[in-house]
């Protein structure tokens, strides 16, 4: 199963953007990328996924590098209540399209 | 509103005794998963449904069995066998399958077992 690196912990201001990074240099061409966000003691929320080009939403960017081996994920002005873990998923076709987490990024925001 | 519901939040149990842990959809969803999280990790697939009364084994089904015997309904049950239960359990459903549909996670519960 292909496996994502991300940093443990990053720092971002309030109101500034918050960019992070995810390796995933062994996913497969059709595995999807997924980023969620877990709030202490909450379910994982879905924030975005893509295949090979770059989405957006309402909440958030996922820029995915032409060769595919990496991701970032942007949230353009951060606020307070985005403090959270982010995780960076590669999400597969067998056991159902199963999530394969990994550790995850412990994103604070600061005032 | 829709979503996923899972109760109760908190569930406490003596050693040796097997405990069900509820899931509800109504989301319409055919797809169902429940994972596990150990504390500081990320989470791993324990069963999964893809369809009504069918299911399959995840990574760390041990210990562990689940019924999918209406489609907004996926009940697992923690075993005695299970060597260690406590953990926080995530019920998650997705509207296909395949990698194309976002999984939406319903709010956990917490289970600890003395």
């Amino acid at each position: 199963d292909a496996k994502t690196t991300q940093p443990t912990s990053m720092d971002c201001a309030e109101g500034r953007a918050a960019n992070l990074p995810c390796n995933h240099s062994t996913i497969s061409g059709n595995e999807y990328v997924y980023w969620y966000r877990q709030i202490h003691s909450q379910g994982p929320q879905y924030i975005i996924h893509g295949l090979k080009n770059n989405e957006t939403n309402e909440m958030a960017s996922l820029i995915i590098t032409e060769d595919r081996k990496s991701s970032t994920l942007i949230l353009p002005h951060a606020t307070l209540r985005d403090t959270a873990v982010y995780y960076c998923i590669v999400r597969v076709y067998n056991q159902g399209g199963k999530l394969i987490f990994g550790q995850g990024t412990e994103l604070s925001v600061k005032p | 509103d829709g979503g996923i519901t899972q109760s109760p939040k908190y569930l406490f149990r003596k050693e040796g005794q097997n405990v069900t842990l509820s899931c509800e959809q109504n989301l319409n969803h055919d797809a169902m998963y429940w994972y596990r999280q150990d504390p500081g990790q990320g989470l791993r697939l324990i069963y999964y449904s893809q369809i009504v009364n069918d299911f399959q084994k995840g990574d760390i089904a041990e210990g562990y069995s689940v019924s999918r015997e209406k489609k907004e309904s996926f009940p697992l049950t923690v075993t005695s066998a299970q060597k260690n239960p406590t953990a926080f359990y995530l019920c998650a459903s997705s509207g296909g399958q395949g990698p194309i549909y976002e999984q939406y996670f319903g709010p956990g519960t917490r289970l600890t077992v003395t």
